[in-house]
């Protein structure tokens, strides 16, 4: 993976404010993208995904866009809360096409809410 | 629904001992199956995935070992440990198509002493 070896981003933003965090993607085959939550400890938790021929999706209280033009991906964290603090990865799936579903992640942001 | 086990959820072991950390997946069928490590603080790296019984691919080369004796059961392991092998090793599936998220168990912490 390419994000091995690299620390963690850090994003610090007050309780209720909204978050957004950033991810540029390197691969314009990529057609698929998914946003994962990691709580300390805990494995990588499935939060948003969008296929290319979007540039916009909504969930509750998240938006995740995306810009194919400058090969940029964020997600929008609306109201944040204490219980959104914890590392965020983005991952892209690379269009190798095939069965086997690869993904490449980003390297992960950290998200630390002030209360 | 559909869940993922993994177990131990902590291990401690000496340099040179062996290794074998085991996966299940429940709920499913056919699914691709991965191992991932993540060293603290950082980023998530494939180790090994697998399409289907007895199929495994590695990423990147290492004393570390895959296999996949039954279709939703999935094991790392190795012969004789290193002290770099330390780390949180995460086991996920996928249903068995591009363009479908991994889903991830809640890993095991591996410290070599």
């Amino acid at each position: 993976g390419e994000n091995v070896g690299l620390h963690l981003p850090t994003l610090s933003v007050q309780e209720g404010d909204n978050s957004i965090i950033n991810c540029a993607y390197s691969n314009s085959a990529s057609d698929y993208f998914i946003w994962y939550k990691q709580e300390s400890g805990k494995g990588p938790q499935f939060i948003i995904d969008i296929r290319s021929n979007m540039d916009k999706r909504q969930g509750q209280r998240v938006t995740v866009l995306l810009n194919k033009t400058v090969k940029h991906l964020s997600l929008q964290i609306a109201a944040t809360q204490p219980g959104d603090s914890a590392v965020y990865f983005c991952a892209e799936n690379p269009g190798y096409g095939g069965s086997q579903g690869n993904l490449i992640f980003g390297k992960g942001t950290k998200l630390s809410v002030k209360p | 629904s559909q869940t993922i086990h993994q177990w131990p959820a902590t291990l401690v072991q000496p340099v040179g001992s062996p290794l074998s950390l085991e996966c299940t997946v429940e709920g499913t069928s056919n699914p691709n199956l991965y191992w991932y490590r993540q060293a603290a603080g950082r980023g998530l790296q494939l180790l090994f995935y697998s399409v289907g019984i007895g199929q495994i691919s590695s990423e990147v080369p290492q004393n570390l070992s895959a296999s996949r004796p039954q279709d939703r059961q999935f094991i790392l392991s190795s012969k004789k440990l290193l002290l770099s092998d330390s780390g949180f090793y995460l086991c996920a599936w996928s249903v068995r198509y591009s363009n479908q998220p991994q889903h991830f168990g809640d890993g095991t912490r591996l410290s070599i002493l």
